[in-house]
């Protein structure tokens, strides 16, 4: 089955720096990229994703990468702010199983 | 639209009893699936289901059913509880696997 990873598990930065998250994934069919963001005792809500024809995706300070031959994508967030502390989870669609694999998640710490 | 809701948001049970976590949708999506979050573990799939009438085994399902008897409600069942399904539990519903999950805001079970 499809096993996504995300590194690093956790991460801290300056308030003002740019913060990136690195997810693999092992099914080369997968075709849909979520990243989804949970403050803490919220729920998930997605905040950017991609598919598969399109390289990179930008939203304001959030963009997200994709490596299809490498089979990794990453989310980029630029001037990070104390409201981007949170859990980030990244996500790959699992073709002809209907399912969205999760990776375990990556805590970002903004350091005021 | 009240979008994804769940009852109850905390329960205690003890070892052995049963019991039904709620989800319901008001956004007409086929597709709902419920998840269960423990520390450093991410988001584990339990069970999903693509339409009324059609469920199937997620990742982790031993100790749950499920039903889909219309597009709305979702419900999850405990059958015998047991101190490892001690968790937070989120219900999630989209158009498919390759579109955006919106979360409900979560079931925190403990059982003793």
């Amino acid at each position: 089955g499809e096993n996504v990873e995300q590194h690093p598990s956790t991460l801290s930065v300056q308030e003002g720096d740019s913060a990136v998250i690195k997810c693999t994934y092992s099914d080369s069919a997968s075709n849909y990229f979520p990243w989804y963001k949970q403050e803490l005792g919220k729920r998930p809500q997605l905040i950017i994703d991609i598919r598969s024809n399109v390289g990179e995706k930008k939203d304001q300070r959030i963009a997200v990468t994709l490596n299809k031959t490498a089979k990794h994508f990453s989310l980029h967030i630029t001037e990070t702010q104390p409201e981007d502390s949170a859990v980030y989870f990244c996500a790959a669609s699992i073709q002809g199983n209907n399912r969205l694999a999760f990776g375990k998640g990556n805590q970002v710490v903004v350091i005021p | 639209n009240a979008g994804v809701t769940q009852t109850p948001k905390f329960q205690v049970l003890k070892t052995g009893q049963s019991m039904t976590l709620q989800c319901a949708q008001d956004m007409n999506h086929e597709y709902m699936s419920w998840y269960r979050q423990d520390p450093g573990m991410g988001l584990r799939l339990i069970h999903y289901s693509v339409g009324a009438g059609i469920t199937d085994q997620g990742e982790v399902p031993n100790g749950y059913n499920v039903s889909r008897s219309t597009t709305e409600d979702f419900p999850l069942r405990l059958l015998s509880a047991a101190p490892s399904q001690t968790s937070v539990y989120f219900c999630a519903s989209s158009y498919s696997e390759s579109y955006e999950q919106y979360f409900g805001p979560g079931t925190r079970l403990t059982v003793t």
